[in-house]
């Protein structure tokens, strides 16, 4: 299976104030994506992680909301910006090998007050 | 738009007693539907990954299957550590790489 690890496991924060959570995969893995999922739901795609270019984002998520960034092919970063109780979620990061397997992270367990 | 309904929501067995968890979805072609297991504080687990109609893939005491309208996760005598909760997702060919989940089920075997 594919290494996926994620920091910070988990947080506390401030409204007002923006967190950045950083996503390290293997090398076989090519597409990386962000998830959430908020408390007793199931997981909703945040944006896919594009490699040196703007991330594509779903219907309900923003880019000053929620900056991504790829540098390279194992490494990204979302950011949680402008925080609000509303954000407080689960965060994962996921990393697809081929068409047939998709991978999670540990999850960042994000408390906002 | 895809939807993904996963049934029942709360599943309690005794340790031993087969049973089957239901997925259906709804999707303008299904390009592969995936499970996942899901232990508390912890990402989702990768299970399987079906196609096509009549497929079916087996691990350990799970063996999934898939129609046309639903998988099916059969769990064949289960243990303890098989509690979890237990998620259907579907991607579709229209949707690029986006995954859609369903709510889940939460599996629960007691001793």
């Amino acid at each position: 299976s594919a290494v996926i690890s994620q920091k910070p496991s988990r947080d506390i924060c401030q409204r007002g104030t923006s967190l950045t959570i950083q996503c390290q995969v293997d090398s076989q893995v090519t597409m990386m994506f962000w998830y959430r999922q908020q408390p007793g739901q199931s997981l909703t795609l945040i944006a896919t992680a594009n490699q040196g270019s703007e991330a594509t984002y779903e219907s309900g998520f923003v880019i000053d909301k929620f900056p991504i960034s790829r540098p390279n092919l194992t490494f990204s970063t979302l950011t949680v910006s402008n925080m609000s109780p509303e954000d407080s979620s689960i965060y994962l990061c996921s990393g697809r090998r081929s068409q047939e397997t998709q991978y999670f992270g540990p999850g960042t367990r994000l408390l906002v007050l | 738009e895809d939807q993904v309904t996963q049934s029942p929501e709360a599943l309690r067995l005794q340790e031993g007693e087969s049973s089957s968890l239901n997925c259906s979805y709804t999707v303008s072609g299904l390009r592969g539907l995936f499970w996942y297991r899901q232990d508390p504080g912890k990402g989702p687990e990768f299970l399987f990954t079906l196609y096509s109609a009549g497929e079916e893939k087996e691990k350990e005491r799970l063996k999934a299957t898939l129609t046309k309208k639903e998988s099916f996760l059969h769990i064949t005598a289960p243990k303890p550590e098989d509690s979890a909760t237990y998620l259907c997702a579907v991607q579709a060919e229209a949707a690029g790489n986006k995954l859609t989940f369903g709510g889940g089920t939460r599996v629960l075997v007691k001793p």
